[in-house]
């Protein structure tokens, strides 16, 4: 499975757009891209995924680039209670390890008032 | 829909016992993925069921075991505990084809003293 890339750390004003990059430059072509948070010490949370195409839900929308080595989660009106730990995960499509999820480290994205 | 459920949410145990934990998938999923989160090394794949059988393994000692049961109920067993067994114990369920959205339970947080 491809590793993913993110900032340690993001900050963002209340009310503002939230945009969390990932980069996943050895991605496959049956990885998808999924993201998922985690408030402290609950379990994670699923917000969206994708494969080629940009995808918009009621949480958010995914950004992924043409040459898919890169993406962005764009939360477009953050609240306080979007502050949590962000993971972006390139997930197989099929094969031996289909259906595990690889998480990093994330970003700890600390929405302010 | 009730989503996943784990129980007990907390446990304490003291070295060399053994444990179990149990994890209610969301109705009609047959797909049962176990993980670990530690500050030290995050999130980490243990398992995953599907239909009774271990589908996938994570690199864990044979002390971690799991089943699961014909209603999709899983349970995982850790044997002989130690020190470092004091984790945050995340199950997932999904539908079980493999490409498909994991949605996680709160998690046990088990204390090992």
């Amino acid at each position: 499975d491809a590793k993913t890339t993110q900032p340690t750390s993001m900050d963002c004003a209340e009310g503002r757009a939230a945009n969390l990059p990932c980069n996943h430059s050895t991605i496959s072509g049956n990885e998808y891209v999924y993201w998922y948070r985690q408030i402290h010490s609950q379990g994670p949370q699923y917000i969206i995924h994708g494969l080629k195409n940009n995808e918009t839900n009621e949480m958010a929308s995914l950004i992924i680039t043409e040459d898919r080595k890169s993406s962005t989660l764009i939360l477009p009106h953050a609240t306080l209670r979007d502050t949590a730990v962000y993971y972006c995960i390139a997930k197989a499509g099929r094969g031996s390890t289909l259906g595990r999820l690889y998480f990093g480290r994330g970003t700890q994205l600390t929405v302010w008032p | 829909k009730a989503g996943v459920t784990q129980t007990p949410r907390y446990l304490i145990k003291t070295r060399g016992q053994q444990v179990t934990l149990s994890c209610s998938p969301i109705s009609g999923h047959r797909s049962v993925s176990w993980y670990q989160q530690t500050p030290g090394q995050g999130l980490q794949f243990l398992f995953e069921y599907f239909s009774e059988t271990q589908r996938n393994k994570g690199n864990f000692p044979g002390r971690f075991s799991g089943r699961q049961f014909s209603n999709s109920r899983s349970e995982m067993n850790v044997s002989t505990l130690e020190l470092g067994d004091s984790a945050l114990y995340l199950c997932a369920s999904s539908l079980g084809r493999g490409e498909e959205t994991q949605y996680f339970g709160p998690g046990t947080r088990l204390l090992v003293l």
